[in-house]
Parts: C-alpha cells; sequence; structure tokens
C-alpha cells in the first residue's frame, strides 16, 4: 500500500512571510496527526484529527498555526506569519483508527522548513 | 505530568550490543515504542510493548519494561552500521483516541 505522502520536501521562508503543508494519508485511514520535530528533539503533536474532526490541538500555536481536514482525507497545515522558531521538521502521521486497540501509526517523510 | 526522557548520544562497535535507556512519567501509558529515524526519513516504528508486558523480543531487538522505575529500555544485538540512526522512545495513552509523546531521541554511531 502506497505511505503517507507529503508535500513539499523542503521549504524555505522569510519570517512573515506564509507557507502551507500537505498531507495526504494511507487510504482509509480515519486519523491523522501533525508533528512538529525541532532540531534535536523528539516529534511534538501539533493538531490530530479524527475523520474531519479536531481531536487535540491544545499545542498548536493558535495564532499562528491552523490545519484543516476537508472531507476527511487530505490535510494541510499553514502557517501565517512564520517566526524563526518555526524552522523545524513537519511530520504526518496517519493511523486506521486511532485506538483503543493496538495500530500502528505511519509516518510520512515530512517537509523541513527553515525560516530565515 | 508527560515527559518522555532519553540520553543523547551512544557510540558501539559493531558486532557490539546497543542499549537504549529510556524514562517516562506518566504511568497511565498503554503501549511504549522504539522508533528509529534515519536522515531524511520519516519515522519507521521498530517494536512496541504492551504496558503489562516486561520483554519482549523480535529478532535482534529487545525491549525491557520496568513499570516501577518507569523504565523502558532497547537492546539490539550484533549492532550493524545500517543500525546508526535516532532512535526514540514514545508512549500512547488513551483517551479516546491515542496521544502520542515522544522522547528527545537518542543518536546511535556504530563504530566499524
Amino acid at each position: 500500500e502506497a505511505g503517507v505522502a507529503q508535500s513539499p520536501r523542503y521549504k524555505i521562508i522569510e519570517k512573515r512571510q506564509s507557507v502551507a503543508f500537505w498531507c495526504n494519508p494511507i487510504s482509509g485511514h480515519a486519523t491523522l496527526y501533525w508533528y512538529q520535530q525541532i532540531l534535536g528533539q523528539g516529534p511534538k503533536l501539533l493538531i490530530q484529527f479524527q475523520n474531519n474532526g479536531v481531536v487535540d490541538d491544545s499545542q498548536l500555536p493558535k495564532d499562528r498555526f491552523s490545519a484543516e481536514r476537508l472531507k476527511g482525507v487530505d490535510s494541510t497545515l499553514k502557517i501565517q506569519p512564520a517566526k524563526l522558531e518555526d524552522s523545524a521538521v513537519y511530520l504526518c502521521a496517519s493511523s486506521l483508527t486511532g485506538g483503543p486497540i493496538y495500530e500502528e501509526q505511519y509516518f510520512g517523510p515530512g517537509t523541513r522548513l527553515t525560516v530565515t | 505530568g508527560e515527559d518522555v526522557e532519553q540520553s543523547l548520544f551512544l557510540s558501539v562497535r559493531e558486532g557490539d550490543s546497543s542499549v537504549i535507556n529510556c524514562t517516562y512519567t506518566d504511568s497511565s501509558s498503554t503501549y511504549l515504542y522504539w522508533y528509529k529515524q534515519e536522515p531524511g526519513a520519516g519515522l519507521q516504528l521498530l517494536t512496541y510493548i504492551f504496558s503489562n508486558m516486561d520483554m519482549k523480543q523480535d529478532q535482534r531487538l529487545t525491549v525491557l519494561l520496568n513499570k516501577k522505575d518507569k523504565h523502558l529500555s532497547l537492546r539490539i544485538a550484533d549492532t550493524q552500521t545500517g543500525d546508526s540512526a535516532i532512535y526514540f522512545c514514545a508512549e500512547s495513552i488513551a483517551s479516546g483516541t491515542y496521544k502520542y509523546i515522544f522522547g528527545t531521541g537518542t543518536r546511535l554511531k556504530v563504530l566499524a
């Protein structure tokens, strides 16, 4: 089966500019996650969708970050305006149902964002 | 609180065993995981253990869980140069759907 797809793979922008990332989860996966991974750190959950509804966005900086998952399939994550500290790899992951029985979370290759 | 900690670096010689350690704070973890991340790639699930187990073995990988001390370890037997990567410990906490907390990662360097 095809994996989680993300684009672009790399993006360089200046601070105060806007940027958007796209994620296409594995077909049929109800749960979609966006993580931020700053260099030298582990992934930090930004937002979790169950179908097209938000389950957890407690760590999403809502003054500048937004995400949507229209029709419960693809998702976009937007940053507007970007700050230097937003430089990170943005990882998308999906899982079949989100729980409660064990299931694997599949990760995409990530989008590396550099804010100058 | 939710916190997962790991040592930052580990260096071993090819053929030796590697042991990567992790401590976590949330006792309500349902599953604990080990992921591998190679340069420029996403995270790859290596193995996981259910929180009511003490040990799990999967080929060269052995996971040990000490629930009392909230300590998780990953042992890689006969470490190869292809094992060089960053290893992340993670826990999932069931609150409706699973919430995943990742550690800071341990960079494993295997010397030929």
